[in-house]
């Protein structure tokens, strides 16, 4: 079965600092990547795709995608309490035409003012 | 634009009993799946439609878990006999076709089995 493995389990930054969050899949059929990330209460929202090698920015947000080993990241920088949240990596496989979504167990953050 | 909107928000049942759940796409979107997200872990799929049809229900627990979606458009999941093991939060999603296109979500809904 495919996986999508997340570290770490949780996460503590400080009011502007940087939170990494990192994410290993188990299939090479995985081609696209995506970031979500889930408030208490409601439903996960997409912050941002990489379907690419390489780096891809958004404002405060940066991914990270290497195929090869099958790692793909995100950074936060100048992190706000508001980013405190469940953070989770989705990676679509492509093979016979089946687009589902695998997702990651996720990773806490807390921001602390 | 409006949302995904589901329904109830919120279900508490005893174990054997029967609930549905209902989800309503973003209007456009032909894809839809539904999730099972156990407490404080990631969505777990469960089935996903593109239109009326079926593409994966690998996930799906046949014997008590069903779900249609007969119009291309709102969607039911239906637990037959509820055991302690599905309380979790159901999610949907919808999006504009597939091959890694964003997943919309929709609030969820909140299920306790006794």
């Amino acid at each position: 079965q495919q996986k999508v493995q997340q570290s770490p389990e949780s996460l503590s930054v400080p009011e502007g600092g940087m939170a990494s969050f990192n994410c290993t899949s188990s299939d090479r059929n995985f081609q696209y990547f995506w970031w979500y990330r889930q408030h208490s209460g409601e439903g996960p929202k997409a912050l941002m795709s990489i379907f690419s090698d390489g780096d891809k920015k958004e404002g405060r947000f940066t991914a990270h995608l290497n195929k090869a080993s099958l790692h793909v990241s995100l950074h936060i920088r100048d992190s706000q309490p508001s980013d405190s949240a469940l953070y989770f990596c989705a990676a679509s496989l492509s093979n016979t035409g089946n687009y589902k979504y695998v997702f990651g167990a996720g990773t806490r953050l807390k921001v602390i003012a | 634009e409006a949302g995904v909107t589901q329904s109830p928000r919120y279900a508490v049942l005893q174990e054997g009993q029967a609930v549905s759940f209902w989800c309503d796409p973003i209007s456009g979107h032909d894809t839809l799946y539904w999730y099972q997200q156990p407490r404080d872990q990631g969505p777990q799929l469960l089935v996903y439609f593109r239109d009326e049809a079926v593409i994966d229900n690998s996930q799906l627990p046949s014997d008590r878990f069903s779900a249609v979606r007969p119009k291309g458009t709102n969607s039911t999941l239906k637990i037959q006999s509820a055991k302690q093991g599905d309380t979790a939060t159901y999610l949907c999603a919808s999006s504009p076709g597939t091959g890694g296109r964003e997943q919309y979500f929709g609030p969820g809904t909140r299920l306790t089995v006794l």
